[in-house]
């Protein structure tokens, strides 16, 4: 079946640090994975994703590459700010599972000025 | 800016009374999901729907949880009776399925609590 693990938290760092959620995943088909991101009180938002090996997503200064030879899809900011805090899950669906999604167990990420 | 609609926002009632949730999904998608989020078990699919039809509903608990989409601008999730580790914040999602555009979109969630 298919499964995301990804690195556990509380991660705390300081603003204008570089910030690295690790993700790998376990997937019966060639999945689409995806980076959610949950602020204080909200429901989750699609942050970025990436639909075939080798593609990037981006935005709001976040990356994740999709590397299909480590199963991985680890997510990046060069310079994180204080509005980053929240909660950052990976995800993935494919066509084995109706695609439906599979998440993570979520990683909270704080960013102190 | 099309988004998921969910009432109540928020929503507190003794043990034994029926909770009703509400999701509006964004017009044109096909799949419609109910979520529940807790501390302990994290983001769980309770049920989903394709064009209004029911397809899995295995993550509910059967005998007091029911999901329904009478059309589609509306679903619902009822609960009846209610029990207080029923508490958590429900989510509704929408997407359009189609093996290309597979990305769901989050409302912003009724949190429930059960006295």
């Amino acid at each position: 079946g298919n499964s995301v693990t990804q690195m556990e938290g509380p991660v705390t760092l300081s603003e204008e640090a570089f910030l690295t959620i690790n993700c790998t995943y376990t997937a019966t088909g060639y999945p689409s994975l995806f980076w959610y991101v949950q602020y204080p009180g909200e429901g989750l938002q699609l942050l970025l994703k990436a639909t075939k090996a080798d593609d990037k997503g981006s935005n709001k200064g976040f990356e994740a590459t999709y590397r299909k030879e480590t199963t991985s899809f680890h997510l990046e900011k060069g310079s994180v700010q204080v509005s980053d805090s929240a909660v950052y899950f990976c995800a993935l669906s494919d066509r084995s599972n109706d695609y439906k999604l599979s998440f993570g167990a979520g990683t909270t990420v704080t960013v102190r000025a | 800016d099309a988004r998921v609609t969910q009432t109540p926002r928020h929503k507190v009632t003794e043990m034994g009374q029926e909770v009703t949730m509400r999701c509006q999904p964004i017009l044109g998608h096909n799949t419609v999901f109910w979520y529940r989020q807790t501390m302990m078990q994290g983001l769980e699919l309770l049920a989903y729907f394709r064009n209004r039809a029911p397809l899995d509903d295995s993550g509910m608990p059967k005998d007091r949880f029911s999901a329904e989409m009478p059309d589609a601008t509306l679903a619902t999730l009822k609960i009846q009776p209610s029990e207080p580790r029923d508490s958590a914040v429900y989510f509704c999602a929408s997407g359009f399925v189609d093996g290309v555009y597979n990305e769901q979109f989050f409302g912003p969630g009724t949190r429930l609590t059960v006295l």
